[in-house]
């Protein structure tokens, strides 16, 4: 089946530096969407990419979905202690009714 | 717009016994997923739902079932509860034209004894 490899595990950065982490899948996914969820919570939705080599920004937020449609990245510019929590990436191959595919998840620690 | 809705967020319960747990969509969103995350096997798809019929169904035993009413709420039950059902239920909905993007819910966290 569908898998997604999601690198770091985890990362400790301190406050104003840049993070970047990423996906890679054995399958081709249609859809790339990247999520942040905080103890307690569930997954809020950061950015939803569409299209192969999309770049989409949210604020201090960048994502893109690459040429080969395998992978994906975030990038999070000059972090702040708000950014702590789990980042997720998920695809949607496009065969499967409302089923997404997670990567293992970011832990983000963000020091002040 | 009000987001996604669950109830109750929290539940106990013991071996043996059966839980229902609720979810509500954003308004105008047909389309339901359900989803358990532990923190060994992280988020992993139980089933979907669209205008009440089951479009999808993960790798979960029997004991998991759900279903959607009318309105687009949806509810699952999980039957004869193992230690193993312990986790973060989430549900999340998306609207019929939209290519999977899903918006999550709170969560409901059932623990079994």
């Amino acid at each position: 089946g569908q898998q997604l490899n999601q690198s770091p595990q985890s990362m400790f950065i301190q406050e104003g530096e840049d993070v970047s982490m990423n996906c890679t899948s054995s399958s081709i996914f249609n859809t790339w969407l990247w999520y942040k969820q905080e103890p307690g919570e569930g997954p809020v939705l950061l950015i939803a990419l569409y299209k192969a080599g999309e770049l989409t920004s949210n604020g201090r937020l960048t994502a893109q979905f690459g040429i080969t449609r395998k992978d994906s990245f975030l990038n999070i510019s000059a972090s702040i202690p708000s950014d702590v929590g789990i980042y997720f990436c998920a695809g949607d191959g496009g065969t499967s009714y409302g089923k997404l595919t997670f990567g293992q998840g970011t832990i983000l620690t963000v020091h002040p | 717009k009000a987001g996604v809705t669950q109830t109750p967020r929290y539940l106990i319960k013991t071996r043996g016994q059966q839980v229902t747990l609720s979810c509500s969509p954003i308004s105008g969103h047909r389309s339901v997923s359900w989803y358990q995350q532990t923190p060994g096997q992280g988020l992993q798809f139980l089933f979907e739902y669209f205008s009440e019929t089951q479009r999808n169904k993960g790798n979960f035993p029997g004991r998991f079932s759900g279903r959607q009413f009318s309105n687009s709420r949806s509810e699952m039950n999980v039957s004869t509860l193992e230690l193993g059902d312990s986790a973060l239920y989430l549900c999340a909905s998306s609207a019929t034209s939209s290519p999977d993007t899903q918006y999550f819910g709170p969560g409901t966290r059932l623990t079994v004894l």
